[in-house]
């Protein structure tokens, strides 16, 4: 398996535009995770979803924020506005149950520069 | 709001030395991970320990849950400058809700 996959690695914009960031999971894998990681911040979840669904969103930091889970093999990220404390690193993971417990795995990453 | 304390926040050793690292939490989880990013990736898992008191070992990596399942640490034996990088610990409380430490950032010296 390719693992997760996350697009664009890298995107620099301009403070106002949308950015949207994409999330392959992995296959057969029924939860997909969205966070955010900043120095200052460290990993802060923004959503999950588990079979498609929303189920918690509570890390969405304001309205300028929505995901979207149309199908098991693709989710998306968007931000609109951007503003330039949005700079961080996006990643996507998606969890496999194993034994008692759930394992995460991550992508790669998008690192997110507004300027 | 459930968190989790990493100590120490950062560490530089030199390569063959040994090394602990904490995490520690005022809540009780079903479960603790460990894991590893390196520059430029996403955190790899390294571990999951479940039962309180559960020890683990992983090559040259100790991984031990508290009696309490509210605190967690990791002993390197003979780092490697291969070992470098950011270790983060997870609780994972009933179900998916997974709750990240800071990290401990962690230098090899050759």
């Amino acid at each position: 398996d390719a693992g997760v996959i996350q697009s664009p690695r890298h995107e620099v914009t301009e403070m106002g535009q949308e950015v949207t960031l994409r999330c392959k999971p992995i296959s057969g894998h029924n939860s997909l995770f969205w966070y955010r990681q900043t120095m200052m911040r460290g990993l802060e979840l923004l959503i999950y979803f588990n079979n498609n669904v929303p189920i918690d969103d509570s890390g969405m930091p304001e309205d300028r924020f929505s995901a979207k889970m149309p199908n098991a093999s693709f989710s998306t990220l968007k931000i609109q506005p951007s503003e330039p404390r949005d700079s961080a690193v996006y990643f996507c993971a998606s969890t496999a149950r194993t034994g008692g417990s759930y394992e995460q795995y991550f992508g790669p990453g998008t690192r997110l520069t507004v300027t | 709001t459930q968190l989790l304390e990493q100590s120490p926040q950062f560490l530089s050793i030199q390569e063959g030395e040994n090394l602990t690292v904490y995490c520690n939490s005022s809540s009780v989880f079903s479960s603790l991970q460990w894991y590893r990013q390196e520059p430029g990736e996403g955190p790899v898992l390294l571990v999951t320990v479940v039962t309180g008191g559960e020890v683990k070992k992983l090559k040259r990596l100790t991984f031990q849950f508290g009696d309490a399942r509210k605190d967690s640490s990791l002993h390197i034996t003979a780092a490697q400058p291969g070992d470098t990088g950011l270790y983060l610990c997870a609780g994972v409380n009933y179900g998916q809700n997974f709750v990240f430490g800071p990290g401990t950032r962690l230098s090899v010296l050759p």
